[in-house]
């Protein structure tokens, strides 16, 4: 199954800033979402973009998708330190059982 | 609503000991799934069930077992466990949506430990 993969695995801003996660994929997407985990929590859906979305907006977050480059960037603008979590990315492809492929995650640390 | 709910949240086994980790959804969620996370590995499905009396296998599905007999629950079952189990264990849900962007919804985790 595909997974996405994020780059950088760990990030450490200033509060204020802004913070930019990609992630790639390997094949054909139906969609791609973001989650963020906060330490010892679940997972909870922040952003979902289809395939033929190359923009989306929610709040202080952008999510941009580049199929031709099967890559998407989730930025986080203005940064508190409640942002500071885990955020990953996952695919859902267009084949085979259509289950969420999850990457490994990016770890973002918010310093007040 | 309580959303989804994972019982037990800690647990620690010894080798080749069993067990069943519990998951119920309020949101009448006809999808259920069960992941691992673990170090630098993200989140492996296991097994996932796409309505009442169904189940198929995830990514990882070998040494567990599932069953979904009523609609809000989905069990996930270890009948011998080992230390390559020991990991974080997430229950999810989600409802079928239109051009199949349905979106999950997480319990707060199962921390197994197998000695």
């Amino acid at each position: 199954s595909q997974q996405g993969e994020e780059d950088p695995q760990a990030l450490s801003i200033q509060e204020g800033e802004n913070a930019t996660m990609n992630c790639s994929y390997k094949t054909s997407i139906n969609n791609l979402q973001w989650y963020r985990q906060n330490s010892g929590r679940g997972l909870v859906h922040l952003i979902l973009i289809r395939s033929n979305e190359r923009e989306k907006h929610s709040g202080r977050l952008r999510v941009t998708l580049d199929t031709s480059k099967k890559s998407s960037s989730l930025l986080i603008t203005a940064s508190r330190a409640a942002d500071t979590a885990s955020y990953f990315c996952a695919t859902q492809s267009l084949y085979g059982n259509n289950r969420l492929a999850f990457g490994k995650g990016n770890q973002v640390v918010v310093i007040p | 609503n309580a959303g989804v709910t994972q019982t037990p949240k800690f647990r620690v086994l010894k080798t080749g000991q069993s067990m069943t980790l519990l998951c119920a959804q309020d949101m009448n969620h006809e999808y259920m799934y069960w992941y691992r996370q673990d170090p630098g590995m993200g989140l492996r499905l296991i097994h996932y069930s796409v309505g009442e009396g169904t189940t198929a296998k995830g990514e990882v599905p070998d040494g567990y077992n599932v069953s979904r007999l009523k609609k809000q629950n989905f069990l996930l079952g270890l009948e011998s466990a080992a230390p390559s189990q020991t990991s974080v264990y997430f229950c999810a849900s989600s409802q079928p949506q239109p051009q199949r962007s349905e979106k999950l919804f997480f319990g707060s985790g199962t921390q197994l430990s197998v000695l």
